[in-house]
């Protein structure tokens, strides 16, 4: 089962901040946050990670809260081409790392004109 | 840089056939998986190879679904014979071989199975 809750779905409006929540109260010391999202009709795309510090890339920002129980994937300035449905996922690192990914059902994020 | 390649994108049998699916992943990515997408639902590992090896085929139904990737580069995922819950997207992804890479997986576009 996934180790992460995500709302169902959410609207923003085009070139507006998009947060997307996550709740992710289990996690464990050595597991890290991952973010994908599945544009309709193609395979999930990686997005951006974290383990504890704030982090961005030309896609996104990823905030963890401080004691790592939730996290808010930010998309600046969201366009049409951001809808999709966002995938937050926790994964171990260390030794016993497969690299398995448990997706959950996600968040559909819908911009709107 | 290609991505992962899949084939075919879609396909329509009745139950009882048999299917293939094939997919090609990023030259040099060691660890290969294969992901079945229910509509409405998040995709779910069926197998994960490193190189031409089985990590873990925990989800993988093996009386009927079967995988192979010869030499560690290309993969085929069969399902033989086919039951209508078996209708979903099958996806491919690959991931470079060590440490934190291991969760950045790439996706191919999928393959759309309807069994009728």
């Amino acid at each position: 089962d996934a180790k992460t809750t995500q709302p169902p779905s959410m609207d923003c409006a085009e070139g507006r901040a998009a947060n997307l929540p996550c709740n992710h109260s289990t996690i464990s010391g050595n597991e890290y946050v991952y973010w994908y999202r599945q544009i309709h009709s193609q395979g999930p795309q990686y997005i951006i990670h974290g383990l504890k510090n704030n982090e961005t890339n030309e896609m996104a920002s990823l905030i963890i809260t401080e004691d790592r129980k939730s996290s808010t994937l930010i998309l600046p300035h969201a366009t049409l081409r951001d809808t999709a449905v966002y995938y937050c996922i926790v994964s171990e690192h260390g030794s016993s790392n497969t690299g398995k990914l448990i997706f959950g059902q996600g968040t559909t994020l819908q911009v709107k004109p | 840089e290609a991505g992962v390649a899949q084939s075919p994108r879609y396909k329509i049998i009745e139950k009882r056939q048999s299917v293939a699916f094939w997919c090609n992943p990023i030259s040099g990515h060691a660890t290969l998986y294969w992901y079945q997408q229910i509509l409405g639902q998040g995709p779910k590992l069926l197998i994960q190879f490193q190189n031409n090896g089985v990590v873990d085929d925990s989800q993988l139904p093996k009386d009927r679904f079967s995988a192979e990737r010869l030499k560690g580069v290309d993969s085929t995922l069969k399902i033989q014979p086919a039951k209508l819950e078996d209708s979903a997207v099958y996806l491919c992804a690959s991931s470079p071989r060590g440490g934190i890479a291991k969760n950045i997986q790439y996706f191919g576009a999928g393959t759309r199975l309807s069994v009728l």
